[in-house]
């Protein structure tokens, strides 16, 4: 199994912030890297697929990159709603596998 | 707007076996997209359990394979997962997920609100 590793596994910003968080794949994957983000108590939803596509709805303030083993999600201005916990996952072979998550605290 | 909505016991016992459903609404389960279960202990991280076709075809997660059934019923537009031989470390909160698959493209883009399953005496 492909073996995803995120960090920081927190991190405490503030509103307004630019914040990166990052996600390493144990070998290289191209660009089949979706990103998630989950709320408590609630689903994950979908944030990014291969690596830097927005889904419809997802605003621009998140932004993906990278390819092979390390990415990166990006986003540009925290807003009070983006306070979860962001999860990222390999769609290169099977099974999908998911990173341990990075969760986001409001400083 | 596709919604899935899982559905079962809350509560099975060890070495028992955990039976779930998944109802689809907003769209056809007989359409080109891998119906998916991944589950989550609780404070823990995502686990992909695996994924069903329209067609009955299946992959498991080589890690539970041996314990994973799932099915699907067209004529009620919903999919199953069973899981055997359960014990504590199966508790969990289990979704339901659709696959969505086009050239390159393979995420989990639609998600029930996921049900929590308690394995325990």
């Amino acid at each position: 199994d492909i073996q995803m590793t995120q960090s920081p596994s927190s991190l405490s910003a503030t509103v307004g912030d630019r914040v990166t968080l990052t996600c390493r794949a144990s070998q290289s994957i191209g660009r089949y890297l979706n990103w998630y983000q989950q709320k408590p108590g609630k689903a994950p939803k979908l944030l990014i697929y291969l690596a830097s596509s927005l889904p419809s709805g997802v605003p621009s303030r998140f932004s993906g990159s990278g390819s092979g083993t390390d990415f990166t999600l990006t986003i540009s201005s925290l807003q009070p709603e983006d306070f979860a916990t962001y999860y990222c996952q390999q769609s290169h072979s099977s099974p999908p596998t998911f990173g341990q998550g990075t969760k986001v605290e409001i400083k | 707007q596709v919604q899935l909505q899982e559905s079962g016991p809350g509560l099975v016992k060890p070495s028992g076996t955990l039976s779930l459903t998944c109802a689809v609404s907003g769209g056809s389960i007989d359409s080109s997209h891998w119906w998916t279960w991944v589950r989550q202990p609780p404070g823990k991280g995502l686990e992909w359990i695996g994924e069903i076709y329209q067609s009955g075809s299946t992959h498991y997660n080589p890690s539970l394979k041996s314990r994973v059934t799932m099915s699907v019923d067209k004529s009620k537009n919903q999919f199953s997962l069973k899981l055997s031989s359960v014990t504590a470390a199966d508790t969990a909160v289990f979704y339901c997920a659709r696959g969505f698959t086009s050239g390159s493209e393979y995420y989990f883009d639609y998600w029930g609100q996921g049900t929590l399953v308690t394995v325990s005496s």
